[in-house]
């Protein structure tokens, strides 16, 4: 199984701050099909994880442009500019290169 | 709209059996390969089940190996996981999920005498 790390654990930030969340793989998630299967999810209590980002960068229907992915091979973060208060919760990261998909341990982001 | 709502959780006793349904609305289910999770506190998300678009390529999670069945009928756009020999840490919050895209709201499986 294809392990995710993410760090940190939690993180508090200011409205208008910018954050940023770290995510490894122990495989690359590079496909034969030259796709990076890597994404990153936004869940509020209560709710069911929502996809922010897929295939690394690629930014999900509706999501907000303050939301940006980078990252390669093993390596990957996710950038939130301008932080706001419904930004709040936990943040996945997740690799869809093989199954089991797997994810990361979670980021609670609180807004100061 | 896009909406996967899940269906049948509930409490039940260890080594109990429940079937839960998801449906689906808002894009052509058997268009897309679907896939069953949970997530605990201690835990955290959890794939469970891997069916294709028309159900013959399926895959499980070493931990529901035997115990749980994963099914569609895309003539109802539902798709179900059948959960038999339950144990204490299947304790959780199930959800359908396409690949990546989008997930139901969940159904909170207890398993406890």
């Amino acid at each position: 199984d294809i392990m995710m790390t993410q760090s940190p654990l939690s993180l508090s930030v200011a409205p208008g701050q910018a954050a940023s969340i770290s995510c490894k793989s122990d495989e690359s998630l590079l496909k034969s099909d030259g796709k990076t299967y890597l994404y990153w999810y936004h869940q509020r209590p209560g709710q069911s994880p929502q996809l922010l980002i897929y295939e690394v960068s690629g930014r999900f229907f509706g999501v907000s442009d303050r939301f940006s992915g980078s990252g390669s091979a093993t390596e990957f973060t996710l950038h939130i500019s301008r932080v706001e208060a419904e930004d709040a919760g936990v943040y996945y990261c997740m690799q869809g290169r093989k199954l089991p998909l797997t994810f990361g341990g979670g980021t609670r982001l609180e807004i100061k | 709209d896009v909406q996967l709502e899940e269906s049948g959780g509930g409490l039940v006793q260890p080594g109990g059996s429940l079937r839960l349904s998801c449906a689906v609305s808002g894009f052509t289910f058997r268009d897309f390969t679907m896939n069953w999770l949970r997530q605990t506190p201690g835990k955290g998300l959890e794939w469970l089940a891997y069916i294709d678009k028309t159900g013959e390529i399926i895959y499980y999670a070493d931990s529901v190996q035997g115990r749980f069945t994963v099914s569609r009928d895309n003539a109802r756009d539902t798709l179900y996981l059948h959960m038999d020999d339950l144990r204490v840490e299947d304790t959780a919050i199930y959800y359908c999920a396409t690949w990546s895209d989008y997930w139901g709201q969940g159904t909170r499986v207890t398993v406890s005498s």
